[in-house]
């Protein structure tokens, strides 16, 4: 069975404060790991897909790295606001059947 | 452009009863897969298939079956519901070239399906 850890399990900031969460698996057989972006009463949005060791991706204030050989991600927003609240998937992609998911970070950001 | 499509958004259904949970995407996916998510855990993968006439199982496929007559339907079968099938129900889809692997591209949800056996 493939862990993929994801911490914190929740967050709470405020408005205007930076913040990052990890996403840690196994680093062998690594192909792809993928960040989602889930708001309550919504569905999964995709945020990253990433593939190399050292990549780096951004939308918006919205980052991420990636470090295959020590088997973690970090995602960070910069200057959270209310509307990032939701909860933060990464998932891994090891080339067999299908991603493989954390259970989450969930952001709550205050006004 | 619709997206990933599933219904019901909600169903109630008694112990015994069986079901089908419908999928339609209209993006030309040739991936598609049913995942779970119960509270406070990730999404668990039910079944996925790589293409029309393709499935294949996932972490937790007892008590469901799929089928894929075509690329654009992926329907989630219940047999005999039993309470431990209460979950939100979720259908994704993605594409990947054929012939050659490369790391998919990012998965297109569906907006789930809340079931609850009583």
């Amino acid at each position: 069975i493939l862990n993929v850890e994801q911490s914190p399990q929740s967050l709470h900031v405020q408005e205007g404060d930076s913040t990052n969460f990890t996403c840690s698996f196994p680093s062998s057989n690594f192909y792809a790991l993928h960040w989602y972006r889930w708001e309550t009463a919504k569905s999964p949005e995709a945020l990253f897909v990433m593939t190399l060791n050292g990549d780096e991706k951004k939308k918006g204030r919205i980052s991420a790295t990636l470090n295959t050989k020590e088997g973690y991600s970090y995602l960070y927003i910069k200057g959270s606001q209310p509307e990032d609240s939701a909860t933060y998937l990464c998932a891994l992609h090891t080339g067999r059947r299908a991603l493989t998911f954390g259970s989450g970070t969930r952001l709550q950001v205050q006004p | 452009n619709a997206g990933v499509t599933q219904t019901p958004k909600f169903r109630i259904l008694k112990i015994g009863q069986s079901m089908t949970l419908q999928c339609t995407q209209d993006m030309n996916h040739n991936y598609m897969y049913w995942y779970r998510q119960d509270p406070g855990m990730g999404l668990k993968l039910i079944y996925y298939s790589v293409g029309a006439g393709i499935t294949d199982k996932g972490e937790v496929p007892n008590g469901y079956n799929v089928s894929r007559s075509t690329t654009e339907d992926f329907p989630l079968r219940l047999e005999l519901a039993a309470p431990s099938q209460t979950s939100v129900y979720f259908c994704a889809s993605s594409y990947s070239k054929v012939g050659r692997w490369e790391p998919p591209y990012g998965y297109t949800f569906g907006s789930g399906t809340r079931l609850t056996v009583v």
